[in-house]
């Protein structure tokens, strides 16, 4: 079936270095992609999204890449903050029929003052 | 984007017994959707809630241990029966207003004795 594998699955950063997260997905129909950052306690919010059309969006420090043909997607995160610590979790859909979600793993980034 | 609660945020339950998680939104949306979290996992979908018809369950969950209701177009029940120790977990309902981004409840937090 479906499945997104996301990498790595913990990620140490010092305060004002940059974080990596990649995901790659297996459904080549997926056309929808977003992250979603969840502290703990808390539900996952969404910070950014790519459609299949675009190959990168960019929101202050955010941004995310999309290689289509590779199936990955990549969430950049610049000059990072202690509160940006927390879990990030991508994911892939197709938005006709289902809207179905397929999410990755999830990473851990914790932001080292 | 959605408001959305649930009810209770959390329980403790003896096993055995059922609980009955309530989803709310503030605006009419088609889409609503039952996850499972459990601790320091991903969200797994359970179910596609579907106002007017029976629910989706994906594989590995059935109605008659996950019953759900979707009376109307802002509000569904998700029930978890006969718990085991095993059903502890966070429950998280979430919707799709927009037909591409899914916005998640602040979840229940289930702790089974």
């Amino acid at each position: 079936g479906e499945n997104v594998e996301q990498h790595p699955s913990t990620l140490s950063v010092q305060e004002g270095d940059s974080a990596v997260i990649k995901c790659t997905y297996s459904d080549s129909a997926s056309n929808y992609f977003p992250w979603y950052k969840q502290e703990l306690g808390k539900r996952p919010q969404l910070i950014i999204d790519i459609r299949s059309n675009v190959g990168e969006k960019k929101d202050q420090r955010i941004a995310v890449t999309l290689n289509k043909t590779a199936k990955h997607f990549s969430l950049h995160i610049t000059e990072t903050q202690p509160e940006d610590s927390a879990v990030y979790f991508c994911a892939a859909t197709t938005t006709s029929g289902t809207y179905k979600y397929i999410f990755g793993t999830g990473t851990r980034l914790k932001v080292l003052a | 984007s959605a408001v959305i609660s649930q009810k209770p945020s959390r329980d403790i339950c003896q096993r055995g017994t059922s609980l009955t998680i309530q989803c709310q939104v503030d605006s009419q949306v088609t889409m609503m959707f039952w996850y499972r979290q459990q601790p320091g996992q991903s969200l797994t979908l359970i179910a596609t809630a579907n106002q007017g018809s029976e629910a989706t369950y994906e594989s590995g969950f059935v109605i008659d241990k996950f019953p759900i209701s979707r009376p109307n177009l802002t509000f569904s029940t998700l029930t978890v029966s006969n718990m085991s120790p095993e059903d502890s977990s966070i429950y998280l309902c979430s919707v799709v207003p927009d037909q591409e981004t899914q916005y998640f409840g602040p979840g229940t937090r289930l702790l089974v004795l």
